[in-house]
């Protein structure tokens, strides 16, 4: 059995707050790891894309780095908005899949 | 361009009836994958469809069935529903089953 964990469950933080979330996937026969955002009443959308070990990737305030090696990502938020709030899911993809294994999300809430 | 659309929005079913729920993907897409997310969980992978055949399949017992189309809308369908097939379900697409996933809205299922 596969598992992708996420961590932590829930996070409450200020408007202002920098935070990161870590996802846990097996580290033999990696192929991909996805970050997805999902606001409520909407539908998930990719953040990133990550394939090769070392990766950093970067869009705006947010930022992920990829250790295939040891079977860990982490995503960072820099100076957290309340537009920022919304679970924020990993999904782990093997060499020889085409399919999505997603962890249960980190569901971020940001206060003004 | 639409993105991913997914119909119906809700659908209150009774134990023991059949259901279908449909999906367009994203104009160019030709890979449909169908996900079930039940409260309190991660998006769990059921199958996907490429070329009007099922490519990968998940974990779900064979109550579970799919098609797609030569447009390459698909179609999701469980036989002998149970209590346990309430949960919101996911419709993804991306070309060639490769790269990030654009997700509809889900289609929230409720069996009584």
């Amino acid at each position: 059995i596969l598992n992708v964990e996420q961590s932590p469950q829930s996070l409450h933080v200020q408007e202002g707050d920098s935070t990161n979330f870590t996802c846990s996937f097996p580290s033999s026969n990696f192929y991909a790891l996805h970050w997805y955002r999902w606001e409520t009443a909407k539908s998930p959308e990719a953040l990133f894309v990550m394939t090769l070990n070392g990766d950093e990737k970067k869009k705006g305030r947010i930022s992920a780095t990829l250790n295939t090696k040891e079977g860990y990502s982490y995503l960072y938020i820099k100076g957290s908005q309340p537009e920022d709030s919304a679970t924020y899911l990993c999904a782990f993809i093997m060499g020889n899949t085409d399919k999505l294994i997603f962890g249960t999300g980190t569901r971020l809430q940001v206060f003004p | 361009d639409a993105g991913v659309t997914q119909s119906p929005t809700h659908l209150i079913k009774t134990r023991g009836q059949q259901v279908t729920l449909r999906c367009s993907p994203k104009s160019g897409h030709d890979t449909v994958s169908w996900y079930q997310q039940a409260l309190g969980q991660g998006p769990q992978f059921i199958f996907q469809y490429y070329e009007e055949e099922e490519r990968q399949r998940g974990n779900f017992p064979d109550r579970f069935s799919g098609h797609q189309f030569p447009n390459y809308s698909s179609e999701l369908n469980v036989n002998a529903l149970l209590l346990g097939d309430s949960a919101l379900y996911l419709c993804a697409s991306n070309p060639q089953g490769r790269g990030e996933q654009y997700f509809g809205p889900g289609t929230r299922l409720t069996v009584t």
